[in-house]
């Protein structure tokens, strides 16, 4: 079992759907990232969170320690939002990274 | 200002052959990190610098992988004896404070390797 789990694996959606991605982990951690990757490979890290809340624009972050699960909202999605989002655990020096899911907005 | 940047952006060598890729990290991260990611594979942690301590090698696959920092700034990830199962795009990230994957990372374009 891997040690970050995300889903689903792959998204379709509609332009403007509220859409969520589900991330589990299974190890202690001291925060968990949420991370772009465009369909050209740039990565972008959208949020760190340890606990709590986060909302940077369209998009909102929760974390639940407690439980050891973590979702990415997007609301109002558009076709720019297509890409593929991983969810990555830092624990220690290190960085465990889900398999990623691929969100595909039509427009 | 600028970000991470990444030499080469396309590597392609022949099997058995030694590759050098760079990491140039934002000014003043202290934190460098390597990762791998294979052709349908996810991120893989390979290597992680804070400051002048002793790197974190927990991650690099085998002894052919190496890498140093030098001056606390720029890395350079070696692989010697390249192997096929070593095409896979190399990214580098860095962060402002480190450790234990707590700050923001800024990741840069990219090498991707291609062993023949």
């Amino acid at each position: 079992k891997n040690e970050v789990e995300q889903s689903p694996q792959n998204l379709t959606a509609q332009e403007g759907e509220f859409i969520t991605i589900n991330c589990s982990y299974s190890v202690g951690i001291s925060a968990l990232h949420w991370l772009q990757q465009h369909p050209g490979g740039g990565i972008v890290s959208l949020f760190m969170l340890s606990s709590g809340k986060k909302k940077h624009g369209r998009l909102i972050a929760t974390i639940n320690i407690q439980e050891k699960h973590s979702s990415l909202h997007i609301t109002a999605s558009h076709p720019r939002d297509s890409a593929v989002y991983i969810c990555a655990v830092g624990r220690n020096n290190d960085m465990r990274f889900g398999a990623g899911t691929r969100l595909t907005v039509k427009p | 200002g600028a970000g991470v940047s990444q030499s080469p952006s396309n590597k392609v060598t022949e099997k058995g052959k030694d590759v050098e890729l760079r990491c140039d990290p934002i000014s003043g991260h202290t934190a460098l990190y390597w990762y791998r990611q294979s052709l349908g594979q996810g991120l893989e942690f390979l290597i992680y610098f804070q400051g002048n301590s002793a790197p974190d090698k927990s991650g690099l696959p085998s002894d052919r992988f190496s890498a140093e920092r030098t001056g606390g700034s720029v890395s350079t990830l070696t692989i010697q004896r390249t192997q096929q199962e070593d095409s896979a795009v190399y990214l580098c990230a860095s962060s402002a404070l480190g450790p234990k994957g707590t700050d923001t990372q800024y990741f840069g374009p990219g090498t991707r390797l291609t062993v023949l």
